[in-house]
């Protein structure tokens, strides 16, 4: 089985300050991660994913994401936030074949101006 | 392009009542998934469709929720006889399976309440 952890539930950043939204995996197969963003009501919004190949890859709205095997992590940044960025950021894996996502308990985005 | 959508968006029940919600994928998406996402927690997966064939449920999923996809298209959640304890955002995905990958699209959620 898959799991995930979000180190921190709570990140509160000025704007353009830098962030790191942090993420754990867990998992004996191999498996494809993802980071998701949900603004208040609504549903999920993908920012990126990590397939294969190279470590880092970079998704909308200026986020990027390292892909660290030995680690087992997924950390997500931004070199310079937005108030826009305000919301709430899920990390998941899914298992190489598999069909489920399975996600971390989510880290609440608060940009301060 | 229309994306994930799901009816209602929002809905208000007393406890016992049955509620039936809706979820109409992206055309032409064969597997559609319902996921639960309670205060303060990431979605959680309750079981997924590929065409109208339900393939897998969670253990979450006790006998008082029944999903269909009757024609391969859009699918219902219903859940019977509601408890405070179901109130949270469920949440439909559609995709469409490629070699390997599966990339879900998620819809903008129902909240459901039980009073």
């Amino acid at each position: 089985a898959q799991s995930v952890t979000q180190l921190d539930s709570q990140v509160p950043v000025f704007e353009e300050a830098p962030v790191e939204l942090r993420c754990n995996y867990s998992s004996s197969v191999s498996v494809y991660l993802f980071w998701y963003v949900q603004y208040p009501n609504q549903g999920l919004q993908l920012l990126l994913k990590y397939l294969s190949g190279s470590t880092l890859v970079k998704g909308i709205n200026g986020f990027e994401a390292e892909f660290n095997k030995s680690q087992t992590s997924f950390h997500l940044r931004k070199p310079s936030v937005h108030i826009s960025d305000t919301a709430e950021y899920f990390c998941a894996v899914l298992r190489e074949y598999g069909n489920k996502l399975v996600f971390g308990a989510g880290t609440i985005l608060r940009v301060k101006s | 392009d229309t994306g994930v959508s799901q009816d209602p968006r929002h809905k208000i029940t007393k406890r016992g009542q049955n509620v039936t919600f809706r979820c109409d994928p992206i055309s032409e998406h064969n597997r559609l998934y319902w996921y639960r996402q309670t205060l303060g927690q990431g979605p959680e997966f309750l079981t997924y469709f590929q065409n109208e064939a339900q393939l897998e449920k969670s253990r979450l999923l006790s006998d008082r929720f029944s999903a269909e996809r009757p024609k391969g298209s859009f699918s219902t959640l219903e859940i019977q006889r509601t408890e405070q304890g179901d109130s949270a955002m469920y949440l439909c995905a559609s995709s469409l399976v490629r070699q390997g990958f599966d990339e879900q699209y998620f819809g903008p959620g129902t909240r459901l309440t039980v009073t």
